[in-house]
C-alpha cells in the first residue's frame, strides 16, 4: 500500500458541520502536508507541518500530527459548500519523492 | 502572477504517435515534477528534477522520458504512447520537494 493513505475514503457532511479527515503513513517523515483538488483541477498546497510539531492551524483548518501513531488528521471547521473537495495527504519518501495518498473526497451538502 | 501552465489542456492521439506535453513555471522554482492521476490509484510521480540537467525516476517512469534543458521548462514526452497511459497529467514546481504548485493538468486519452 501507499505511504499516505487517507481515511475515510468520502465523506459527505452538512455545510456548517466540522470535516475531519485521517492519514496514515509507513515511515518515518520530516513533514507532512496536506492538498486540496477541486473537481479535475490541480493541487493546491493547504499546510505543512513538522515532524516536531503535534498541531497547525491556517484559518478554518487545523491538522494535527502523531508521529507516534505514524498519522494525520485534518479538521476543517464551519464547513462551506466551496470546501467540497478531494483532500490528500503527502510525504516524502526517500531523499526528493513526494509520496501522495489517494485521497478523501468530501461533499457539503448545502 | 505566479503559476505553472501546462499545453496542451486535453490531448487525443492514437498508439504509438510521439507527444510531448509541455510545462513552464514563472517562479524560479528548482524542483520541478510529474504525476499522473488516475481513479482508484491517486497521484503518481513519474519524473522529479532537482534542477537544470538533474533528473530522476518517480514511482511509474516506464514509458516517459523529460528533460530539463532550462529551469523553467520541464518538458514530458511520450515517444510511443499507449492506452494505458491514457491519465491526467499534473506537472508541480516548488523551491525544494515541499509546497508545490501545480499546473491545471493535461487530459490525455491515447486510442
Amino acid at each position: 500500500s501507499q505511504q499516505g493513505e487517507e481515511d475515510p475514503q468520502a465523506l459527505s457532511i452538512q455545510e456548517g458541520e466540522n470535516a475531519t479527515m485521517n492519514c496514515s503513513y509507513k515511515t518515518s517523515i520530516n513533514n507532512l502536508q496536506w492538498y486540496r483538488q477541486n473537481s479535475g483541477r490541480g493541487l493546491v498546497h493547504l499546510i505543512l507541518i513538522r515532524s516536531n510539531e503535534r498541531e497547525k492551524h491556517s484559518g478554518r483548518l487545523r491538522v494535527t500530527l502523531d508521529t507516534s501513531k505514524k498519522s494525520s488528521s485534518l479538521l476543517i471547521t464551519a464547513s462551506r459548500a466551496a470546501d467540497t473537495a478531494s483532500y490528500f495527504c503527502a510525504t516524502v519518501q526517500g531523499a526528493q519523492k513526494l509520496v501522495f495518498g489517494q485521497g478523501t473526497r468530501l461533499t457539503i451538502n448545502p | 502572477e505566479a503559476q505553472v501552465t501546462q499545453n496542451p489542456r486535453y490531448l487525443i492521439t492514437v498508439t504509438g504517435k510521439k507527444l510531448t506535453v509541455t510545462c513552464s513555471q514563472n517562479m524560479n522554482h528548482e524542483y520541478m515534477s510529474w504525476y499522473r492521476q488516475d481513479p482508484g490509484l491517486g497521484l503518481r510521480q513519474i519524473y522529479y528534477s532537482m534542477n537544470v540537467e538533474v533528473t530522476d525516476k518517480g514511482d511509474v517512469p516506464e514509458g516517459y522520458k523529460v528533460s530539463r534543458k532550462e529551469k523553467r521548462n520541464f518538458p514530458l514526452i511520450l515517444e510511443s504512447p499507449s492506452p494505458n497511459q491514457t491519465s491526467l497529467y499534473f506537472c508541480a514546481s516548488s523551491w525544494d520537494r515541499h509546497e508545490q504548485y501545480f499546473g491545471p493538468g493535461t487530459r490525455l486519452t491515447v486510442t
